[in-house]
């Protein structure tokens, strides 16, 4: 099982741009969460996504969406990148009545 | 609204010594409780988990931790600390509704060990 992947692993972007990052979840998972995370700061809940489904969604602008596709992996997409939007975004699995898997980031620096 | 505090940003440990890291949560009702730890630039590993029960749960890499109602507190032991166990740990609550739903996490506690 090769748990949560994401991709890239580092990408470097310049302020206005739009990025894509991706989520694969662990396998049997059908949920994924999005989080930021701040140089220095504990993770920060963007969104989540069930059934192809916004579920719930943190105190995020409209620049911050998403997508699952039939296969539960999903996307992140981040428009009009700004360079407070730099940080490493974690994306996380689960299923019903499981606690969330963590993949290991994509460090997003925006120039 | 839900939230956690981890008091202590930085702590300092000698090998072998205990270790203790303080969390406290604000929630309406109980709450799934979790502790997190990271590596520098790395994901986040589950250390142990709290849903119901016995208020002291034992978790991995010989880490425990004490549910305490009454103080809303979750704080995080070891006896004795490695120094692989340098890392920055973060106290997270969820709702009781369903274990993988929104986390709020703490700000966290980095975690230095001293040989």
């Amino acid at each position: 099982d090769a748990g949560v992947t994401q991709s890239p692993t580092h990408l470097i972007k310049t302020r206005g741009q739009q990025v894509t990052l991706r989520c694969s979840p662990k396998s049997g998972h059908d949920t994924v969460s999005w989080y930021q995370q701040a140089l220095g700061q504990g993770p920060q809940f963007i969104f989540q996504y069930y059934e192809e489904e916004e579920r719930q969604r943190g105190n995020f602008p409209d620049r911050f969406s998403g997508h699952q596709f039939p296969n539960y992996s999903s996307e992140l997409n981040v428009n009009a990148l700004l360079l407070g939007d730099s940080a490493l975004y974690l994306c996380a699995s689960s299923a019903v009545n499981t606690e969330a898997f963590f993949g290991q980031g994509t460090r997003l620096t925006v120039v | 609204a839900q939230s956690v505090t981890q008091p202590d940003i930085h702590i300092t440990v000698s090998e072998g010594a205990s270790l203790e890291l303080r969390c406290n949560y604000s929630y309406g009702a109980t709450p799934y409780l979790f502790w997190y730890v990271q590596s520098p630039g790395q994901g986040l590993q589950l250390l142990l988990k709290y849903f119901s029960g016995d208020t002291l749960v034992q978790g991995i890499k010989g880490f425990e931790a004490e549910f305490k109602r009454s103080q809303s507190s979750f704080n995080l032991r070891k006896p004795s600390v490695h120094w692989s166990d340098a890392a920055e740990y973060f106290c997270a609550v969820g709702s009781p509704s369903a274990a993988g739903n929104k986390l709020t996490f703490g700000g966290g506690t980095r975690v230095l060990v001293k040989p």
